[in-house]
């Protein structure tokens, strides 16, 4: 059973500071790994989405890294804004299923 | 091109009643999965329908249902309410076999 893990649970960073989110999942047998961004009350938006067969992806100022051997992805955000403030959420998609197995979410504060 | 949408935004139910949650799926794409999300937790796989048909299900009772119109719109029925049915019900549409889903505003449901 596929479970997936968010380190960590809230962060707080100052205004300009380059960070980096954690995900880690159980089984390595994934297909993609998407990462979500949600606003308080909101639906999911997509952010970044790697392939099984990609170790990297990379949209403006994020970028996320997929190690399959070692169960982990990484979401990087770089010169962070006061509107980068939500929860980040990461998915795994096991090979041969359409579920979504979510984290639980890290929620980032970036204060001016 | 048209995201995914959801109504109602939010709707205050009592314990005991029934309630029907709709989704449009993005243009394009065949399949649906409806998600639950509690607070501070992440999204949990309620079911997915292809082609008018369920094709896989989550841990969930089957007093949640579903269905899938030709048009690939699709409900979610939830009957004989309870208090932990109080969530964010997330609608996701995908093309079978993509991998990459597409999110919703959500459904706002609260049982009283």
């Amino acid at each position: 059973k596929q479970e997936v893990t968010q380190i960590p649970a809230a962060l707080s960073v100052p205004e300009g500071e380059n960070l980096v989110l954690n995900c880690s999942f159980t089984d390595s047998a994934i297909y993609n790994l998407q990462w979500f961004r949600q606003d308080p009350g909101k639906g999911l938006t997509s952010l970044l989405l790697i392939q099984s067969s990609q170790r990297e992806q990379t949209s403006g100022r994020l970028n996320a890294s997929l190690d399959k051997s070692s169960g982990r992805s990484t979401l990087y955000i770089a010169a962070s804004q006061p509107g980068d403030s939500a929860t980040y959420l990461c998915a795994a998609l096991p090979g041969g299923s359409e579920k979504l197995v979510f984290g639980k979410g890290t929620k980032l504060t970036v204060n001016p | 091109e048209t995201g995914v949408t959801q109504s109602p935004t939010h709707l205050i139910k009592t314990r005991g009643q029934q309630v029907t949650l709709r989704c449009s799926s993005q243009s394009g794409h065949n399949t649906v999965s409806w998600y639950q999300q509690a607070l501070g937790q992440g999204p949990q796989f309620i079911f997915q329908y292809y082609r008018e048909e369920e094709n896989g299900r989550g841990n969930f009772p089957p007093r949640f249902s579903g269905l899938q119109f030709p048009n690939y719109s699709s409900e979610l029925n939830v009957n004989a309410l309870e208090l932990d049915d109080s969530a964010l019900y997330l609608c996701a549409s995908s093309f079978q076999g993509a991998g990459e889903q597409y999110f919703g505003p959500g459904t706002r449901l609260t049982v009283t």
